[in-house]
């Protein structure tokens, strides 16, 4: 039981380059999210899913797509990067919130993304 | 939408010491407060989480408290250890299912 997994685990993309970020989980939940981390400021939801065909606009979405095409895998894509979006991206997933209290939202391990 | 402040960004204690971290959120209709621990280039991780209809949880050397009239929540943390020291994340779900983080506590606990 993997949890929940994301590739690549580090990237330097030059301005203007695009690039899909895969978040994968295998715990058959149906919620699905990703998170950018700055210093200072905590996680910011980006996008999220509550199920496969599914996707919706979180607090910070410009510059980012997003894809649920199966239940499993959740795409975090960058069409033309810009320095702005230098950060670690983390993505989630989760049952609906509410079932939580025993159980709550999974976090990949992260991926690290410069933008030069 | 929601808006969680979490103070203070940074804590520093002695060992044994006990440490409290506060938050404060906008919208009434949040129901479900977690707080995460994330460890130096780790992804963050549960610690304990409160529903709106309980005032105080504890799980060994960790508690939560929640006040709905004032809405804020506060972490507690008795007889600190070295191992303890981690960035500490407070979060609210809001009305719209989605988890809004405040900005983090840096605790340090000195040996």
């Amino acid at each position: 039981n993997a949890g929940v997994t994301q590739t690549p685990k580090f990237r330097v993309l030059k301005t203007g380059q695009s690039m899909t970020l895969l978040c994968a989980q295998d715990m058959n939940h149906e919620y699905m999210y990703w998170y950018r981390q700055d210093p200072g400021m905590g996680l910011r939801l980006i996008h999220y899913s509550v199920g496969e065909g599914t996707t919706a606009k979180g607090e910070v979405p410009d510059g980012y797509n997003v894809s649920r095409l199966k239940k499993q895998n959740f795409l975090l894509g960058l069409e033309s990067a810009a320095p702005s979006q230098t950060s670690v991206y983390f993505c989630a997933s989760s049952y609906p919130p509410e079932r939580w209290g025993t159980d709550t939202q999974y976090f990949g391990p992260g991926t690290r993304l410069t933008v030069l | 939408g929601e808006n969680v402040e979490q103070h203070p960004s940074t804590l520093s204690v002695q060992e044994g010491d006990s440490a409290v971290i506060k938050c404060t959120y906008s919208d009434s209709a949040s129901n479900y407060f977690p707080w995460y621990k994330q460890e130096l280039g780790k992804r963050p991780q549960l610690i304990i989480d409160i529903r709106s209809n309980v005032g105080e949880k504890k799980d060994q050397r960790i508690a939560v408290t929640l006040n709905k009239t004032a809405k804020h929540f506060s972490l507690h943390i008795t007889e600190t250890q070295p191992e303890d020291s981690a960035v500490y994340f407070c979060a609210a779900l809001s009305s719209y299912g989605k988890l809004t983080f405040g900005q983090g506590t840096i605790l340090t606990v000195h040996p």
